[in-house]
């Protein structure tokens, strides 16, 4: 049962135009979401989060929408850069307190690829 | 400050053998979390230590197994190995719910 999906495995962009990544969940319990970089031989790297209270967080060249009615979110990247070419994995979790798990559920992964 | 490290980066084991990851929390955090992630796939949640205490597991079956020490670095320990525990090993850390930083992985090859 996947309960984090990204439909799509790969996505090619043109540098300095917009990259959108998508991802949906099942699981309604989910109220954190996050999204991470990955290079190959590296291991992932946290890019940004939403909480579930939230429908939009920027930082920077990166935005991310969540839309909980219909429980997908999208990554923005604007305007996208040749470095930006990585795998980009979804993330969700259910927030725990003091100490309590927080275990990410990941998505597959899309791959980016970002044409000079 | 130093990263989530890992080690060792690249291990070949027969099917059948015990193999031990380790990994060294990031300087401050006291959660780590271990995370198996198979060839095109999302790394999977196996299970989390805090204050060397198991913190929740993911399903995964017992004979993966991990400790903490008191200085927040971790082991992974898988017994009886099988040709599907080849995966890249993700080790993170983090504060209690707090952001997880991963490090570099130990890519395990079984035979």
């Amino acid at each position: 049962d996947q309960q984090v999906k990204q439909n799509s495995p790969s996505l090619s962009v043109q540098e300095g135009r917009i990259s959108i990544l998508n991802c949906d969940y099942t699981n309604s319990m989910f109220d954190y979401f996050l999204w991470y970089k990955k290079y190959p031989a590296e291991g992932p790297t946290f890019l940004i989060s939403i909480s579930s209270i939230k429908d939009k967080n920027e930082d920077g060249r990166f935005t991310v929408f969540l839309n909980k009615s219909a429980k997908h979110l999208s990554l923005h990247i604007v305007p996208s850069q040749p470095g930006d070419s990585a795998v980009y994995f979804c993330a969700a979790s259910v927030h725990g307190y003091g100490g309590a798990t927080n275990k990410l559920i990941f998505g597959t992964g899309t791959l980016l690829a970002v044409q000079p | 400050e130093t990263g989530v490290t890992q080690s060792p980066t690249h291990l070949i084991k027969t099917r059948g053998q015990q193999v031990t990851l380790r990994c060294s929390s990031q300087s401050g955090h006291n959660t780590v979390s271990w995370y198996q992630q198979a060839l095109g796939q999302g790394p999977q949640f196996i299970f989390q230590y805090y204050r060397e205490e198991e913190n929740g597991r993911g399903n995964f079956p017992p004979r993966f197994s991990g400790l903490q020490f008191p200085n927040y670095s971790s082991e992974l320990n898988v017994n009886a190995l099988e040709l599907d525990d080849s995966a890249l090993y993700l080790c993170a850390s983090s504060l209690p719910l707090g952001e997880q930083y991963f490090g570099p992985g130990t890519r395990l090859t079984v035979t």
